[in-house]
């Protein structure tokens, strides 16, 4: 009974490739959120939404877009992938800004 | 220097020993994390706090705003405590955007 589910969980992909990374939760939380873990494992932000709306936008480039259909889902749209996009990408969810988060598996994107 | 400090960077115990990992920060916050990465990837948050003290099971976590310290406690450790444990906290200053500390990784040995 998953609580943050996103898929898939692995994906590799040439460069110059568009692709989405799903993300669901139902736990009924206001604010999703889409985080990049780098190499050196360090987790940064990248969008967050509350109500299907954005509040963070972090220096991102645009080839990153977040689609937030319902407050359930936050799905992440790459254009044009680039070596350097190769990461693990996690999604989160939490009550309402700034409250505990809870956490996808993560997606592991390897660009080629 | 970072704004969230962990230590240790990485600790091995024997199983049944009592572990102490320490967090310490700069910024002025609205709230701690501390989560557990496994080796898999994924990550459980386990606590956020913004005073006092929390327990869950063997996991006791503590704070002191006036000291910006936090430490997160496992009693009666357990091989499958093995993870990386992550402190974060909600920075006030910066539109309560999380700051992550760079992990502790734990090895509980059997």
């Amino acid at each position: 009974d998953t609580a943050v589910s996103q898929t898939p969980k692995y994906l590799v992909t040439q460069m110059g490739n568009d692709k989405s990374i799903k993300c669901e939760q139902n736990l009924g939380h206001d604010t999703m959120y889409w985080y990049k873990q780098d190499s050196k494992k360090f987790l940064k932000i990248m969008f967050s939404y509350n109500n299907k709306e954005l509040i963070i936008n972090e220096t991102v480039p645009n080839r990153f877009s977040p689609k937030s259909p319902d407050k359930a889902h936050l799905n992440l749209h790459i254009n044009s992938l680039e070596l350097g996009d190769s990461a693990v990408y996690f999604c989160a969810s939490s009550l309402r800004d700034y409250t505990e988060a809870f956490f996808g598996q993560g997606t592991r994107l390897t660009v080629v | 220097k970072n704004e969230v400090e962990q230590s240790p960077q990485n600790l091995t115990a024997q199983e049944g020993e009592f572990i102490t990992i320490n967090c310490s920060y700069s910024v002025g916050i609205s709230a701690l994390h501390w989560l557990q990465q496994h080796p898999g990837g994924g990550i459980v948050s386990l606590f956020m706090l913004s005073s006092g003290k929390k327990k869950h099971g063997r996991l006791i976590a503590t704070i002191n705003i006036q000291e910006k310290h936090s430490s997160l406690h496992i009693t009666a450790s357990h091989p499958r405590d093995s993870a990386v444990y992550i402190c974060a906290v909600n920075n006030m200053d910066s539109n309560y955007q999380l700051i992550w500390g760079a992990g502790t990784k734990l090895i509980i040995k059997p």
